[in-house]
């Protein structure tokens, strides 16, 4: 069964200084990944996201991820936080199981941003 | 612009009572998901369809019921079996041929047992 950790509920950082939220998955088969963020009380909206292409996937927002194989990780980055991007994170993983695409979320990073 | 509706927004229930919270979509994708969130624990899966007329149970259905009539529509009801029913709810959807798993969601409803 896929699964997904993501280190830390909650990381704070000064504005302008680099953000990364970690995230570690366990998938039988090669996984799609992805990153998505959520506003209060708002859903979720995809940042990135991982289908084999590149190892360094860039998303919106200046946001980018680097899979790496040998370590199961899939970690997100960002050189400099902006206000902006206080919001809580998701890592999710998705694979065929049972005749279905099944999609797992990790239990969230909420990140803070110091002024 | 096309997107994912949920309704209402913000509800209210006194324990013992069914409600049921409204998902339309005009993506024109053939599958749709009902995930619960709860601070902590990420969102959990609690029914999904890939057809219209059909749908499975996710990881925690107990207490729930969906149906799936039309393509663009997906009921979540939340019935008096649901043991803890205050939560966010989210409503998802993925295209045909998305086989990469790809999930759109809506904005959420916040389900509040008084």
């Amino acid at each position: 069964a896929q699964s997904v950790t993501q280190l830390g509920s909650h990381v704070s950082v000064s504005e302008g200084a680099l953000v990364l939220l970690r995230c570690n998955y366990s998938s039988s088969v090669p996984p799609y990944l992805f990153w998505y963020v959520q506003y209060p009380n708002q859903g979720l909206q995809l940042l990135l996201k991982y289908t084999s292409a590149a190892t360094l996937v860039k998303g919106i927002n200046g946001f980018e991820a680097e899979f790496k194989k040998s370590e199961t990780s899939f970690h997100l980055t960002k050189p400099s936080a902006h206000m902006s991007d206080a919001a809580e994170y998701f890592c999710a993983v998705s694979d065929q199981s049972g005749g279905y695409q099944k999609v797992t979320f990790g239990t969230g990073t909420k990140l803070q941003v110091i002024p | 612009d096309g997107g994912i509706t949920q309704s209402p927004k913000y509800l209210f229930r006194k324990e013992g009572q069914n409600v049921t919270l409204s998902c339309e979509q005009n993506l024109n994708h053939d599958a749709m998901y009902w995930y619960r969130q709860d601070p902590g624990q990420g969102l959990r899966l609690i029914y999904y369809s890939q057809i219209v007329n059909d749908f499975q149970k996710g990881d925690i259905a107990e207490g729930y019921s969906v149906s799936r009539e039309k393509k663009e529509s997906f009921p979540l009801t939340v019935t008096s079996a649901q043991k803890n029913p205050t939560a966010f709810y989210l409503c998802a959807s993925r295209a045909r041929g998305s086989d990469t798993g790809e999930l759109f969601f809506g904005e959420g409803s916040r389900l509040t047992v008084l």
